[in-house]
């Protein structure tokens, strides 16, 4: 199995730009979350989905940030207009839901670096 | 609102040294816990995952042990060697299965030859 799959692995952009970071989970999985990993914070949690719908996405910090999932096997994260504050590392993760638990499985992120 | 905290944030000991990286939680109302190991420039890579009703989970020279009521988890690594440099991320899951995890900050280990 491929893993979870990220694009960008980097990308440096200008204060203002709109942001895309992609994802795909690993086949079969039917959760999906997406992190934010910051020297400050540590990691955090900013929404994740079960069978393609938003379940939680308290942790998303401003409207600026938006995600979506239209199919079980890609993800989105768009940042919109992209600040300074927001660079960071964004991990993906996936796992399948049991009863008892699972592992969670992550991706080995988007490096973004807003100038 | 559920806090993790590990100490130390970095540690170096001499290979071949047993160690032990703890983690603390501020709610006992748990539905896991897992270790987790971050190499530089990387993701996360899950170690060891203990269910709430266990109270501990081995693999190699890897022990992790969960105590509920006190909120503290512990990682052992035994013979440690300098391949198992990297950083040891605790994570807590929730009262439900659902996938959430709140991470501690980190333990930062260097092994050295």
């Amino acid at each position: 199995d491929a893993g979870v799959i990220q694009s960008p692995r980097h990308e440096v952009t200008e204060m203002g730009q709109e942001v895309t970071l992609r994802c795909k989970p690993i086949s079969g999985h039917n959760s999906l979350f997406w992190y934010r990993q910051t020297m400050m914070r540590g990691l955090e949690l900013l929404i994740y989905f079960n069978n393609n719908v938003p379940i939680d996405d308290s942790g998303m910090p401003e409207d600026r940030f938006s995600a979506k999932m239209p199919n079980a096997s890609f993800s989105t994260l768009k940042i919109q207009p992209s600040e300074p504050r927001d660079s960071a590392v964004y991990f993906c993760a996936s796992r399948y839901i049991q009863v008892t638990g699972n592992t969670i499985y992550f991706g080995e992120g988007s490096w973004l670096t807003v100038v | 609102k559920q806090e993790v905290t590990q100490i130390p944030a970095a540690l170096s000991v001499p290979e071949g040294e047993n160690l032990v990286l703890n983690c603390s939680f501020t709610d006992s109302a748990i539905y896991n816990l897992q270790w987790f190991r971050q190499d530089p420039g990387k993701g996360l890579t899950s170690l060891l995952l203990i269910q709430s009703s266990q109270r501990e989970q081995t693999s190699g020279r890897l022990n992790a042990s969960l105590d509920k009521s006190s909120g503290r988890s512990t990682l052992y690594i035994a013979a440690s060697q300098p391949g198992d440099s990297a950083t040891y991320l605790c994570a807590v899951g929730p009262s439900s299965n659902t996938g959430k995890l709140i991470f501690g900050q980190g333990t930062t280990l260097q092994v050295k030859p």
